[in-house]
């Protein structure tokens, strides 16, 4: 089993639509979880930190369930440039264990 | 702030040849990462300096990988001899502390190709 798990996808969206990932993880001892977004061809960038239950920043919500080892990411009101790779990771004691990623593409 | 910066973007090579990669972290950034994409797969954890020290070096696949960062600052990732399942992303990585809550900033990777 890996240690961190997304569906692949490929989500596609129109515009304005609301979209959720989810990622699971193994590890019960895990603290702190992350969502990074990466463009093609472009190197991984930090989108949120999730530490306590849940964390808010504009359009983006992510939410963590440690009881059911659960991490989630929504999007509200897509935009064409959130069109990406969401890449959930967890911080194991320093080096970070990635997901395979989720494909979302936003179309008009 | 200049961010994290790899060299080269891409390199190209036959199989038996040496490679190495240069990785110049966040200026004041004690610690630095190394981490690799294969085609298909998610990205992996090579190793972990702090400063000059290898704090965590699970992730190297193997004795043909040297990572060095000599006076902690940049860093340099040696494959020696590539084979032709070392191809991928090669990412670094840099943070200023290491805790649950600390980000690690990415630089632009570079691509390897083993022919």
């Amino acid at each position: 089993r890996k240690e961190v798990e997304q569906d692949p996808g490929p989500f596609n969206v129109p515009e304005g639509a609301t979209v959720a990932f989810n990622c699971t993880y193994s590890n019960s001892a895990s603290q702190s979880f992350f969502w990074y977004r990466q463009d093609c061809r472009k190197e991984p960038k930090l989108l949120m930190s999730v530490y306590s239950s849940g964390n808010e920043d504009g359009r983006f919500t992510a939410q963590l369930n440690r009881a059911s080892q659960y991490i989630s990411l929504l999007i509200r009101d897509s935009k064409l440039s959130d069109s990406a790779t969401y890449l959930c990771v967890v911080n194991g004691y320093g080096k970070l264990i990635f997901g395979t990623g989720t494909r979302l593409q936003v179309f008009p | 702030e200049a961010g994290v910066t790899q060299f080269p973007s891409h390199s190209v090579i036959e199989k038996g040849q040496t490679v190495t990669l240069r990785c110049d972290p966040i200026s004041g950034h004690d610690n630095l990462y190394w981490y690799r994409r294969v085609m298909g797969k998610e990205i992996k954890f090579l190793l972990h300096f702090v400063k000059e020290s290898k704090q965590d070096e699970s992730g190297m696949p193997n004795n043909r990988f040297l990572a060095e960062r000599t006076g902690g600052t940049y860093s340099t990732l040696k494959v020696q001899p590539a084979e032709l399942e070392d191809s991928g992303v090669y990412f670094c990585a840099s943070s200023q502390d290491v805790g649950f809550t600390d980000t690690q900033y990415f630089g632009p990777g570079t691509r390897l190709t083993v022919l």
